[in-house]
C-alpha cells in the first residue's frame, strides 16, 4: 500500500527567508509524486507534480521539489519566502492509472513571520 | 481557467437527514472525486466517477453515495447523517485518468449536530 509522511506538522519561518517543507512516500513502483497548497477556506491548488525524467522538479509560484528515489523522499523547496505564501501544504503519492486517487499526507501549516 | 463550484459552502445538519452536497465543473472532464479532509487526516477519497452513470469507492464510502447523472455535475449523498460526517467535503475533476493534474472546489464545510 503506498503512503505519505509529512514529518512537520507545522513550520514557522520569516519572510525572505528560504524553506523546506518535507515529504517522505513509501510506493512499490515508481511513484507519481504531487504538491498541492491549500489557502484558508480554500481548495487545494497544484503546485507541481513529478512523474519521470529530470529530478528537480519546477512549479509555480517560485516553487521547486526534488525526487530522491535512495532517501524515498520529495521535499518542496522555496529559496526565498512571501507573506502570501502562509498555507497549508500537501504532499500525495499515486499511480500513473488515476492521479485523483492518490495518497495525501497529513499537511504542513506554513506561518512566515514578518 | 478550470472551474469546480461547490454550490453550498457551509451547511448545518440534524442527524439523521438526507443531505446533498453538490458539485459542478465546466470543462468537460472525464473525472470527478469526493474527499473529506479533517484536521491531521489529510485527505480522503469518498467516491470517484469516470463517466457519466459510473462510480468508483474511494477508501471511505460508508455512509455515502454518489451519482453523476450528467457529465459536468457530481453529487454526493449522505442518506442518514450523523455527527461524525461533521467534516470539510471537497469536490474535484481531472481531464482524463492517469497522472493528470486535479483541480479542486472551494469546498464544503458541514456541520451535522
Amino acid at each position: 500500500a503506498q503512503s505519505v509522511t509529512q514529518p512537520d506538522i507545522h513550520i514557522t519561518v520569516s519572510e525572505g527567508a528560504s524553506l523546506e517543507l518535507r515529504c517522505n512516500y513509501s510506493y512499490g513502483a515508481t511513484p507519481y509524486l504531487f504538491w498541492y497548497v491549500q489557502s484558508p477556506g480554500q481548495g487545494l491548488q497544484l503546485l507541481l507534480k513529478y512523474f519521470s525524467g529530470d529530478t528537480l522538479v519546477q512549479g509555480i509560484k517560485g516553487f521547486e521539489a526534488e525526487f530522491k528515489r535512495s532517501q524515498s523522499s520529495f521535499n518542496l523547496r522555496k529559496p526565498s519566502v512571501h507573506w502570501s505564501d502562509a498555507a497549508e501544504y500537501f504532499c500525495a503519492v499515486g499511480a500513473n492509472t488515476n492521479a485523483g486517487k492518490s495518497t495525501f499526507g497529513d499537511g504542513t501549516t506554513l506561518t512566515v513571520k514578518p | 481557467d478550470v472551474k469546480v463550484t461547490q454550490s453550498s459552502r457551509y451547511l448545518v445538519k440534524r442527524t439523521g437527514e438526507k443531505v446533498f452536497l453538490e458539485c459542478v465543473q465546466d470543462m468537460d472532464h472525464e473525472n470527478m472525486f469526493w474527499y473529506r479532509q479533517d484536521p491531521g487526516l489529510g485527505l480522503r477519497l469518498i467516491y470517484f466517477s469516470y463517466d457519466v452513470k459510473m462510480k468508483e469507492k474511494g477508501d471511505i464510502p460508508e455512509g455515502y453515495s454518489v451519482s453523476r447523472e450528467k457529465k459536468e455535475r457530481f453529487s454526493l449523498i449522505l442518506e442518514s447523517a450523523s455527527t461524525n460526517q461533521t467534516s470539510m467535503y471537497l469536490c474535484a475533476s481531472s481531464l482524463v485518468s492517469g497522472p493528470d493534474t486535479i483541480y479542486f472546489g472551494e469546498g464544503s464545510w458541514l456541520t451535522v449536530v
